[in-house]
């Protein structure tokens, strides 16, 4: 099936530092979702997007919905330890069925 | 709270055994999903459920079965497990509609030996 192109695959970043990454398909998308999993337990939503061009925030979270419909990043500001985890961009196609299509994940590492 | 269960967080089993796997939601949602999770290919559909004893194949349905009889319980079933079947299984469930989110659980970390 297909997959969204998501990257980085990993990240090393400092503590404190902003965080970016990114996901883009050849496919157009009516949803984007973003999810954070952290160790050993299920993927968690943090954020929906259903509008091209949408911005939206969860505290220190801001994600996009690309204006093409066929992007979308997530922005992590002023990172902390917690957010160590593995970051999956999901999306659900334009007149399709519930499906999800996921991106393969973005794993955060935070050096102290 | 919406919460998604899983049986077992962990579990082992011997080459050639049935597992079965449960799920079950307590948000009265109409659709139901398995992954499974590799490192390195993400999370990868086997099959999901639009209503209760229906099933529908995902993109990886090999090796597995499932059943719904109830609304709010989905079930993986391997019919004999494999050594290739080892990974991480994760169940979702979300409500009817586009654009909806889907809820998951806390995983299920099988062992085939």
């Amino acid at each position: 099936g297909q997959q969204l192109n998501q990257s980085p695959q990993s990240m090393f970043i400092q503590e404190g530092e902003d965080v970016s990454m990114n996901c883009t398909s050849s496919s157009i998308f009516n949803t984007w979702l973003w999810y954070k999993q952290d160790p050993g337990e299920g993927p968690v939503l943090l954020i929906a997007l259903y509008k091209a061009g949408e911005l939206t925030s969860n505290g220190r979270l801001t994600a996009q919905f690309g204006i093409t419909r066929k992007d979308s990043f997530l922005n992590i500001s002023a990172s902390i330890p917690s957010d160590v985890g593995i970051y999956f961009c999901a999306g659900q196609r334009m007149n399709r069925d519930d499906k999800i299509i996921f991106g393969k994940g973005t794993r955060l590492h935070i050096l102290p | 709270d919406v919460k998604v269960t899983q049986s077992s967080r962990y579990l082992v089993k011997r080459t050639g055994e049935k597992v079965f796997l449960e799920c079950v939601q307590d948000m009265d949602h109409e659709n139901m999903f398995w992954y499974r999770q590799d490192p390195g290919l993400g999370l990868r559909l086997i099959y999901f459920s639009y209503d209760v004893k229906m099933k529908e194949k995902g993109d990886i349905p090999e090796g597995y079965s499932v059943s719904r009889e109830k609304k709010e319980r989905f079930s993986l079933i391997l019919e004999s497990a494999s050594t290739n079947q080892t990974s991480m299984y994760l169940c979702a469930s979300s409500p009817q509609g586009a654009g909806v989110s889907q809820f998951f659980g806390p995983g299920t970390r099988l062992t085939v030996l």
